[in-house]
This record gives C-alpha cells, sequence and structure tokens, in this order.
C-alpha cells in the first residue's frame, strides 16, 4: 500500500512566480492536511480538506495560499506570486477519516520550496 | 489554545547512553498525545502514541507515558544507537478536532 505522494520533493520558484504542491493520500484515505515547516521550526497546521470540501483553514495565510481537493485527483496547495518568506517544507498528511481517536495521520515526504 | 513544550536541543549522546526528550503540553479536554521522528531530509514518521491518561506507547525501544496530572508525555529509551540520530517532534490532537499541534523539535545526535 502506497504511503502519502508528494511532488514535486524539491521546487524553485522565483519571487513573483505561482508554485504548486501536490498530494496524493494513502488509499483510501478521504481526508488531508497541509502543514508547513519553517526553518529550524516545528510543524505549523494550515489547512484541513475532505473530498471538495475545506473543513478547517484557520492555519493558511489570508493572501496568495488556496488549497483544494477534487473529487478526482490529488490535494493541491497553491501559493500565487511566492515571496521569500514562503522557502519551506510544506507537508501533507491523510487519514481515513474514522471517528474518535484512531484517525491516525500519515504523512509524506514533503515538497521543499526554495524561492529566489 | 493548544500548544506543546518540548526541551530544545540539540541533544548530544553517546552510543548506549539513556535518553530522554521532555514534552509538556497544554490542552482543553483530553488529547490523543504523540511523537513523531524526521530522519534528515524526510518526511515525519509516527514513532509512538498514547491517547488517554497512564497509557504508554513504545516502539522501537522508545517509550512514553500520558501522565494527566503532569500535563507530560516524556520520550525516553535506555540505550539509543548511531541510527537514533534525528529530530523528534512531540504533538497532540485535540478530541473533536483533526489537526496536530507540534512542539518545535528536538534534534538528536548520537556519536559512536
Amino acid at each position: 500500500n502506497a504511503g502519502v505522494m508528494q511532488n514535486p520533493r524539491h521546487l524553485v520558484r522565483r519571487r513573483g512566480q505561482e508554485a504548486r504542491l501536490r498530494c496524493s493520500p494513502m488509499k483510501g484515505h478521504s481526508h488531508v492536511y497541509w502543514y508547513r515547516q519553517l526553518p529550524e521550526e516545528g510543524l505549523k497546521f494550515m489547512v484541513y480538506l475532505q473530498k471538495e470540501n475545506i473543513i478547517d483553514e484557520s492555519g493558511m495565510p489570508k493572501e496568495r495560499f488556496s488549497a483544494e481537493f477534487p473529487k478526482e485527483g490529488p490535494s493541491i496547495l497553491r501559493i500565487q506570486q511566492v515571496v521569500r518568506g514562503d522557502s519551506a517544507a510544506y507537508f501533507c498528511a491523510s487519514s481515513p477519516g474514522t471517528s474518535g481517536r484512531d484517525d491516525e495521520q500519515y504523512f509524506g515526504p514533503g515538497t521543499r520550496l526554495t524561492v529566489t | 489554545g493548544n500548544s506543546v513544550t518540548q526541551m530544545e536541543g540539540p541533544v548530544t549522546l553517546s552510543e548506549e547512553a539513556f535518553l530522554t526528550i521532555n514534552c509538556t503540553y497544554t490542552a482543553t479536554g483530553y488529547p490523543s498525545l504523540f511523537w513523531y521522528v524526521q530522519y534528515p531530509g524526510e518526511g515525519l514518521q509516527l514513532l509512538l502514541k498514547a491517547t488517554k491518561a497512564d497509557d504508554k506507547g513504545s516502539n522501537k525501544g522508545f517509550e512514553a507515558t500520558y501522565r494527566k496530572e503532569t500535563t507530560s508525555f516524556h520520550l525516553e529509551k535506555g540505550s539509543v544507537q548511531v541510527s537514533d540520530s534525528a529530530v523528534y517532534f512531540c504533538a497532540l490532537r485535540a478530541g473533536g478536532y483533526q489537526k496536530v499541534t507540534f512542539g518545535t523539535g528536538t534534534k538528536l545526535q548520537v556519536i559512536p
């Protein structure tokens, strides 16, 4: 059973360009989460999505960032007009969506975004 | 809000030494508690977890006990190996919410 897949693993963008990060959840998982890890820091929650729905986006910056999880295909985290401060590792996690404390999140390998 | 505080690193130990990484938390209700490990250049792997008070999570020789009275979840291992060198994150997930709150991580370096 393949784990959570993210691509690309490394992404370099110039200031002002757009960055699109993709996440394919584990088979059978319908919940996706995005986290950002700034250099030398822990992971910070950004957004929680189910198929075609954003459930919690309390950690998303108000501008330039958006996320989707369409009915078909991977989840996409989109950053428009990137700035140097967006340079970070972006991790996706997925879970099966079972109720209670057994709804384990499994993390992907991350996409390391560098803005030059 | 919820928060996790863990000891700052880096922690440098000799092989076969005893490891303790302290972790305390603040949360409403009864959160689930986790330790994740991140090897260089890789994503996070769940190391162990505990979902209720007095539960002990264990895996690969690592252990942590959910102590509600002290709001702690300290990570321990009796004899570390060079291959344990990594960054360790303590984390919680509060009941009813799915997002995980992480500590800042503790870098462990084990030298031969």
